[in-house]
């Protein structure tokens, strides 16, 4: 069935360091794929997105990549700071009766330590 | 700014009572969600509507229903709450067509006890 699976549940970084989160996915039809970075009491805020047309995506310090062969797409962070620290969500869209949804993996929550 | 509102930061609800969860957006979206979020789950997600008066089930269905009469409001209804629905409630929207980014509500932790 629909799945995404998200790796690891928990990391934990100096400032500075690099992080990477893996997801993968079921469905080879899936063609979005958003991360979601949701700070503690607060609401999940999309950070960046990709399209399967497309193999990687930066925006400052952060990048994604996608390997649509082997299903999965990873989130990655560069020169990490404290602010960086939150939970961190990946999604991949499925069609479900003619409409797109997004199926979340379980989150990642990412500490980093000044 | 997507603004995505919902009626209740927190809420505590008696077992078996009927409970409404409002989701207000002002962004003109076509499309509206209702997912819940529990520690080592992720989102999961209950009910979508992609149009006015129209509804789908997502992944966890049971025991909620939700209504859409209008393009900017989604309710999500707990008929008779029970303690497994104590859980954090968001609301997404999305503009539609070949646009899936989702844009969260602020969140209701709802209490059952």
């Amino acid at each position: 069935g629909e799945n995404v699976e998200q790796h690891p549940s928990t990391l934990s970084v100096q400032e500075g360091d690099s992080a990477v989160i893996k997801c993968t996915y079921s469905d080879s039809a899936s063609n979005y794929f958003p991360w979601y970075k949701q700070e503690l009491g607060k609401r999940p805020q999309l950070i960046i997105d990709i399209r399967s047309n497309v193999g990687e995506k930066k925006d400052q310090r952060i990048a994604v990549t996608l390997n649509k062969t082997a299903k999965h797409f990873s989130l990655h962070i560069t020169e990490t700071q404290p602010e960086d620290s939150a939970v961190y969500f990946c999604a991949a869209s499925f069609l479900s009766g003619g409409y797109n949804k997004l199926i979340f993996g379980a989150g990642t929550r990412l500490a980093v330590h000044p | 700014d997507v603004k995505v509102t919902q009626s209740s930061r927190y809420l505590v609800k008696r077992t078996g009572e009927k409970v409404f969860l409002e989701c207000v957006q002002d962004m003109d979206h076509e499309n509206m969600f209702w997912y819940r979020q529990d520690p080592g789950l992720g989102l999961r997600l209950i009910y979508f509507s992609y149009d006015v008066k129209m509804k789908e089930k997502g992944d966890i269905p049971e025991g909620y229903s939700v209504s859409r009469e209008k393009k900017e409001r989604f309710s999500l209804i707990l008929e008779s709450a029970s303690t497994n629905q104590t859980s954090m409630y968001l609301c997404a929207t999305a503009p539609g067509g070949a646009r899936y980014e989702q844009y969260f509500g602020p969140g209701t932790r709802l209490t059952v006890t």
